[in-house]
């Protein structure tokens, strides 16, 4: 599976969009991008996933960049709910074994 | 989204003692789940993929006869670790599939202290 590059940490402005970037240059053509998240000391949530095209759900939108070597995790309004690592996985669409990285540890801010 | 249950949330224990750890889906067949270890500060890592009516299949560099995985029916993993030590204090999730590729489902997760 591609190996990921994300920023450490992050904060962003409660009410404010939070932008979440992931590098994956070394990704292939039948890898996946997916987004979880961990609360503290709470287990990992799914967030969103999509392989080319730009996914939205209730949760986030996910940005793929044409050349799918990076991609944004876009949290529209920010809350303080959602402090929290978030991770960004790179893998094929076959089996569930998921390889965490360090992720980004995002703080919103009142 | 689908549930998986935990249970111990936490447990504290003397060292050299065993401790179990199960993983329950509450509302999905799972014929494969994992078993995840995080340290404090630190990721997930994923020891262990446990497979309904067979072995589990083991990550390298983690010890199959100190982390020992059942997972005898559709909806419980079991994860046993034999004879604990300090360095095995930790946070153990557990997580499981419906069967569709991508989509995991996450226990909230047992923290594992060994005086």
């Amino acid at each position: 599976d591609a190996k990921t590059t994300q920023p450490p940490s992050m904060d962003c402005a409660e009410g404010r969009a939070a932008n979440l970037p992931c590098n994956h240059s070394t990704i292939s053509g039948n890898e996946y991008v997916y987004w979880y998240r961990q609360i503290h000391s709470q287990g990992p949530q799914y967030i969103i996933h999509g392989l080319k095209n730009n996914e939205t759900n209730e949760m986030a939108s996910l940005i793929i960049t044409e050349d799918r070597k990076s991609s944004t995790l876009i949290l529209p309004h920010a809350t303080l709910r959602d402090t929290a690592v978030y991770y960004c996985i790179v893998k094929r669409n076959t089996g569930n074994q998921f390889y965490f990285g360090t992720g980004t540890s995002l703080t919103v801010i009142p | 989204g689908a549930v998986v249950s935990q249970h111990p949330s936490w447990v504290i224990c003397k060292s050299g003692t065993s401790v179990k750890i199960e993983c329950r889906s509450l509302d999905f067949q799972a014929t494969t789940m994992f078993w995840y270890r995080q340290f404090p500060k630190q990721s997930l890592m994923l020891m262990a993929t446990s497979n309904e009516g067979s072995k589990a299949t083991y990550e390298q560099g983690v010890e199959k006869d100190k982390f020992l995985i059942n997972h005898a029916s559709l909806t419980l993993s079991t994860l046993t670790v034999t004879s604990a030590h300090p360095e095995d204090s930790s946070f153990y999730i557990c997580s499981g599939g419906r069967g569709r590729p991508g989509e995991l489902f996450f226990g909230e997760g047992s923290r594992l202290t060994v005086l």
